[in-house]
């Protein structure tokens, strides 16, 4: 099993739309948790972490679920400048044990 | 503006050749990475670095070599010995964990706009 598992997509959803991307994790152990957000060929950008209580940012909403081992990102009414690249990001602790998602891969059609 | 800068954006290896890529942060933080990163693939780290004058192998770190002689630069060589190159490579910097409170998610990590590298 990956460490990090994301669903590749491409979710295609219309402007307006409510979209939810799931990640699942393996190391019980993971302590920090994120998304960040990479459009074509460009870096990686944080998106928002995720707390265990769940966060929200605008459109943006972030869930933990510890006991079941993923995270979860809402997106809200839909732009088309939300068409990017979702990465899951989590950190079992320490410099080393940080560990990128495939990405999945969102398009918002006009 | 503070922030992560690699150079060049753009580099060209011919057969044999090593290359140096160039990462350099006025963030003031004490950890930088470089990552590697592949079509349909994940990032992938290649080493990193806790603090000048010492850093790690991280998981694919064969054909590469790495130097940390100051806290701002943190250069990544690419040898003849690493046969597939061809890849965006991605500088990061994070803070200390022990430098922040607790409570607050530890090690998150900002990027250079990358470098893409291909053979010739």
């Amino acid at each position: 099993r990956k460490e990090v598992e994301q669903d590749p997509g491409p979710f295609n959803v219309p402007e307006g739309a409510t979209v939810a991307f799931n990640c699942t994790y393996s190391n019980s152990a993971s302590q920090s948790f994120f998304w960040y957000r990479q459009d074509c060929r460009k870096e990686p950008k944080l998106l928002m972490s995720v707390y265990s209580s769940g966060n929200e940012d605008g459109r943006f909403t972030a869930q933990l679920n510890r006991a079941s081992q993923y995270i979860s990102l809402l997106i809200r009414d839909s732009k088309l400048s939300d068409s990017a690249t979702y990465l899951c990001v989590v950190n079992a602790g320490g410099y080393q044990k940080v560990t990128f998602g495939t990405g999945t891969k969102l398009q918002v059609i006009p | 503006d503070g922030g992560i800068t690699q150079s060049p954006k753009y580099l060209f290896r011919k057969e044999g050749q090593n290359v140096t890529l160039s990462c350099e942060q006025n963030l003031n933080h004490d950890a930088m990475y470089w990552y590697r990163q592949d079509p349909g693939q994940g990032l992938r780290l290649i080493y990193y670095s806790q603090i000048v004058n010492d850093f790690q192998k991280g998981d694919i770190a064969e054909g590469y070599s790495v130097s940390r002689e100051k806290k701002e630069s943190f250069p990544l060589t690419v040898t003849s010995a690493q046969k597939n190159p061809t890849a965006f490579y991605l500088c990061a910097s994070s803070i200390d964990p022990g430098d922040l409170p607790s409570g607050l998610a530890k090690n998150i990590q900002y990027f250079g706009a990358g470098t893409r590298l291909s053979v010739l």
